[in-house]
């Protein structure tokens, strides 16, 4: 199986920060990646795949970088609704696999 | 639009097995683009990946739940479904139904169920 580590597994920050996520794999995934967020007592919400595709209707303050097994998740001006869990998903083989998550806290 | 909603018992005795439903509504779940999954979240943890299902009924599963795990389809009714067998304490978690699509060959989940808690218990 291929394992996903995301760093930090915790964050704190302010509205209006810029902030970055990364997520490690195993092995190399290509760029066949997905980030997405959840907020408490919801189902997590798609924002980026293909390691760097905007999901529509996703806010542009998201992007996503990365190829191979290092990746990473930024917002480039952290949003009071921007404040929820993280989770990346390699989709290169199975099974699927989760990181470990991000919570991005208000400081 | 396209619409995913788990539904089951929310309690489940230890040993006995897990039995959830979801229904698609607003589209097909017969389209030849999509895969339809499981996942599912322990009470304060991380999202695990349980399997998937085409259409056709051709089915991934994670190894590690794979012994007690079927995943079946029902096209007539426009449903998917999960079994899991002799559960115990450790299969409580909100279980999640989600549509896989892809663009390009490349794949992600984009439609996810409001997810439905169950809770193993005697």
């Amino acid at each position: 199986d291929i394992q996903l580590t995301q760093s930090p597994s915790f964050l704190s920050a302010s509205v209006g920060d810029r902030v970055t996520i990364t997520c490690r794999a195993s092995q190399g995934i290509s760029s066949y990646l997905a980030w997405y967020q959840q907020k408490p007592g919801k189902a997590p919400k798609l924002l980026i795949y293909a390691a760097s595709t905007l999901q529509s209707g996703v806010p542009s303050r998201f992007s996503g970088s990365g190829s191979g097994t290092e990746f990473t998740l930024t917002i480039s001006s952290l949003q009071p609704e921007d404040f929820a869990t993280y989770y990346c998903q390699q989709l290169n083989s199975y099974p699927r696999t989760f990181g470990g998550g991000t919570k991005v806290e208000i400081k | 639009q396209l619409q995913l909603q788990e539904s089951g018992p929310g309690l489940v005795k230890p040993s006995e097995t897990l039995s959830l439903t979801c229904t698609v509504s607003g589209g097909s779940i017969s389209s030849s683009s999509y895969y339809w999954g499981w996942i599912r979240q322990p009470p304060g943890k991380g999202l695990e990946w349980i399997g998937s299902i085409y259409y056709s009924g051709s089915t991934y599963y994670n190894p590690s739940l794979k012994s007690r795990v079927t995943i079946s389809v029902d096209t007539s009714k426009n449903q998917f479904s999960l079994k899991l067998s002799s559960v115990t304490a450790a299969d409580t978690a909100v279980y999640y139904c989600a549509r896989r699509g892809s663009s390009f060959d490349y794949y992600y989940m984009d439609v996810w169920g409001k997810g439905t808690t169950v809770t193993v218990s005697s």
